[in-house]
């Protein structure tokens, strides 16, 4: 299958600060790429996603001035929280997906954020 | 509101029976159709997808599919306990992109 990176792989950060997440499709060129939060033991839930040059779209509830996403090319996305708070700290995901497929989504191995 | 729907489980087999895990959808344009598996601290992987009705077996794995049912399942052959892990089936509609998530199914193989 296809590989996705990101980086970092852990972060602990101060309230207030903000946390930038890296997600590299290594390769294949993904035309789209999803950010997902996913507290302990519960399901996925998607936050936005993201076309190569485009605005992302986010989904309701999430908050696009404090979840900065850029795609700037077609191996490349970020995720900026900023002004992290305590209940920002959560497991963040990225997948990407390519219109050359079915959209079957590869994940990268997640950042785990934390905030103190 | 489409909807994709997992019994959470947890589902527990012996070592070697089958396991199977199954997600039924609501929307009837769905046309792609993916199996992931999650371990637990970790992030999903892609394991299976499936388009056509019918079964797609990969190795130990076989996927099924009733469009008319609305149904699809994930049979896991031989289970080992390496295969304890929730498995997550998501669903893409057409003229979308974004796929819908089950919650889920946890799986647990005991020796």
């Amino acid at each position: 299958g296809a590989v996705v990176s990101q980086h970092p792989s852990r972060v602990i950060c101060k309230s207030g600060t903000s946390v930038k997440i890296e997600c590299r499709s290594l390769d294949f060129q993904a035309t789209t790429m999803f950010w997902y939060r996913q507290f302990p033991k519960k399901s996925l839930m998607l936050m936005a996603t993201s076309n190569e040059g485009s605005k992302a779209t986010y989904e309701q509830g999430v908050e696009k001035d404090k979840f900065l996403i850029n795609h700037a090319s077609l191996t490349l996305s970020t995720l900026t929280v900023t002004s992290a708070h305590p209940e920002d700290s959560s497991f963040y995901i990225c997948s990407a997906a390519s219109d050359a497929s079915h959209y079957e989504q590869y994940f990268g191995p997640g950042t785990r954020l934390t905030v103190t | 509101q489409k909807e994709v729907e997992q019994n959470s489980g947890p589902l527990s087999v012996p070592e070697g029976a089958i396991a199977s895990l199954n997600c039924t959808y609501s929307d009837r344009g769905s046309q792609s159709f993916f199996w992931y598996r999650q371990y637990s601290g970790k992030s999903p992987e892609l394991i299976m997808f499936i388009y056509s009705n019918g079964d797609k077996e990969d190795g130990r794995f076989t996927a099924q599919l009733n469009k008319a049912s609305q149904y699809v399942s994930l049979l896991i052959r031989d289970s080992q306990p390496s295969d304890s892990a929730t498995y997550l089936c998501a669903v893409v509609s057409g003229g979308s992109y974004i796929p819908t998530f089950g919650r889920g199914t946890s799986l647990i193989v005991h020796p």
